[in-house]
């Protein structure tokens, strides 16, 4: 009965490929995000999403790209894989205007 | 530019101690400030948030306390327990406008027995 849901929990690739990290949350809220934890910590916010707006950090590459399949997913796309995308990536759901829940995260390690 | 500064960086502190984490921003517009609970290898996971309407709010050994004018709010945790221990994490948002989390820097709590 998780209610935020990543998978993979870690994902190793190398330079240069395309991959995807899949969010599903069965809380029924209708807003989605993503956020990156770098090495030292440091959590960002990269993008927001409910059935009407995508919201998107100006900070991100535009090699990173969500989708949503549905309202209960957000899918994280990361074409040509750089070493600096090497983090813990969360995703979090919300109803809106309530708090935020986070999944477990994502360990994505670029070699 | 860090919107959302927190200090200190790491806390010892012992059982039954009242550890104090602090954090200021720039923002004015922002309208939301949860803190955030985080053990290894999990989530972030809410402990507590107030808007910026009340000074001070309190959920079981957590309270926020929360300046307007000086841009600045607060963590205590009222007789820490060594189960404490983890990264903390203060936050702000537009709360009504997409709700994008702010996140400040982290501090690592210990507490011993």
């Amino acid at each position: 009965d998780t209610a935020v849901s990543q998978t993979p929990k870690y994902l190793v690739t190398q330079m240069g490929n395309d991959k995807s990290i899949k969010c599903e949350q069965n809380l029924g809220h209708d807003t989605m995000y993503w956020y990156k934890q770098d090495s030292k910590k440091f959590l960002k916010i990269m993008f927001s999403y409910n059935n009407k707006e995508l919201i998107i950090n100006e900070t991100v590459p535009n090699r990173f790209s969500p989708k949503s399949p549905d309202k209960a997913h957000l899918n994280l796309h990361i074409n040509s894989l750089e070493l600096g995308d090497s983090a813990v990536y969360f995703c979090a759901s919300s109803q809106v205007f309530q708090e935020q829940y986070f999944g477990p995260g994502t360990r994505l390690t670029v070699t | 530019q860090q919107q959302v500064k927190q200090s200190p960086q790491s806390l010892i502190v012992q059982k039954g101690g009242i550890p104090i984490i602090n954090c200021a921003y720039e923002n004015t517009a922002f309208d939301y400030f949860p803190w955030y609970q985080q053990f290894p290898g999990k989530g972030p996971a809410l402990l507590i948030a107030i808007r910026p309407d009340v000074s001070e709010k309190k959920e079981g050994r957590f309270t926020i306390s929360f300046n307007k004018s000086a841009k600045q709010f607060s963590l205590h945790i009222m007789d820490s327990q060594p189960g404490d221990s983890a990264t903390y994490f203060c936050a702000a948002s537009l709360f009504n406008a997409g709700n994008m989390l702010t996140f400040g820097g982290g501090t690592r709590l210990m507490v011993k027995p």
